[in-house]
């Protein structure tokens, strides 16, 4: 079955600077990458995703790779903010089955203002 | 905007009792879900749900773990006889269809905590 790593568990970084968190997955017939943001009490939320048939997705700050030959994928945040500290989980799903997200382990991102 | 909601938020159980989650998906949707969480750890999938019957499940839903959908809104997860190891959070998600439309409509609820003494 499909396994997705997720490097590194913990990110500190200065406000203003840029983040990466960096994702491969084994299953090379997954097909949708999404990006989930986790907040202390609540259940993943969707920040950016992309499909297996476009490289590099940008939406304002937030964008995300994809290198299918090498099956990995990274989340790059510009200009963070203290607002952006979070755990990061970066998931892989091949559709046409049951649909179900494998999740990485998560990273733990602090933003120091 | 349309939420998934869970309850009870945190639920303390002894070892060997029934629990049973209980989750409302978003009203349209169609394909519905359970993951766990163990503290520090990833989120794995526990189950899929769809057309009133189990798509897949995972090697972690054994014959302790039933789901059910006893009416047009509740979604629930019911441990038969709790271990030590079940501590985790549990998030139930739902998505309207599947494919490239349905993927980016998955939403999950805010969790239920479970903590077996």
């Amino acid at each position: 079955g499909e396994n997705v790593e997720q490097h590194p568990s913990t990110l500190s970084v200065q406000e203003g600077d840029s983040a990466v968190i960096k994702c491969t997955y084994s299953d090379s017939a997954s097909n949708y990458f999404p990006w989930y943001k986790q907040e202390l009490g609540k259940g993943p939320q969707l920040i950016i995703d992309i499909r297996s048939n476009v490289g590099e997705k940008k939406d304002q700050r937030i964008a995300v790779t994809l290198n299918k030959t090498a099956k990995h994928f990274s989340l790059h945040i510009t200009e963070t903010q203290p607002e952006d500290s979070a755990v990061y989980f970066c998931a892989a799903l091949r559709q046409g089955g049951s649909e179900k997200l494998v999740f990485g382990k998560g990273t733990k991102l602090t933003v120091n203002p | 905007e349309p939420e998934v909601t869970q309850t009870p938020s945190h639920q303390v159980t002894q070892m060997g009792q029934e629990v049973i989650l209980r989750c409302v998906p978003i009203s349209n949707h169609l394909y519905f879900y359970w993951y766990r969480q163990i503290l520090g750890q990833k989120v794995e999938f526990l189950v899929s749900f769809y057309n009133n019957e189990i798509s897949e499940k995972s090697e972690i839903f054994d014959d302790q773990f039933s789901v059910e959908r006893p009416d047009g809104s509740n979604f629930t997860l019911k441990i038969r006889s709790t271990k030590l190891e079940d501590s985790a959070m549990y998030f139930c998600a739902s998505i309207l269809t599947g494919g490239p439309a349905g993927s980016r409509g998955y939403t999950f609820g805010s969790g239920t905590r479970l903590t077996v003494v």
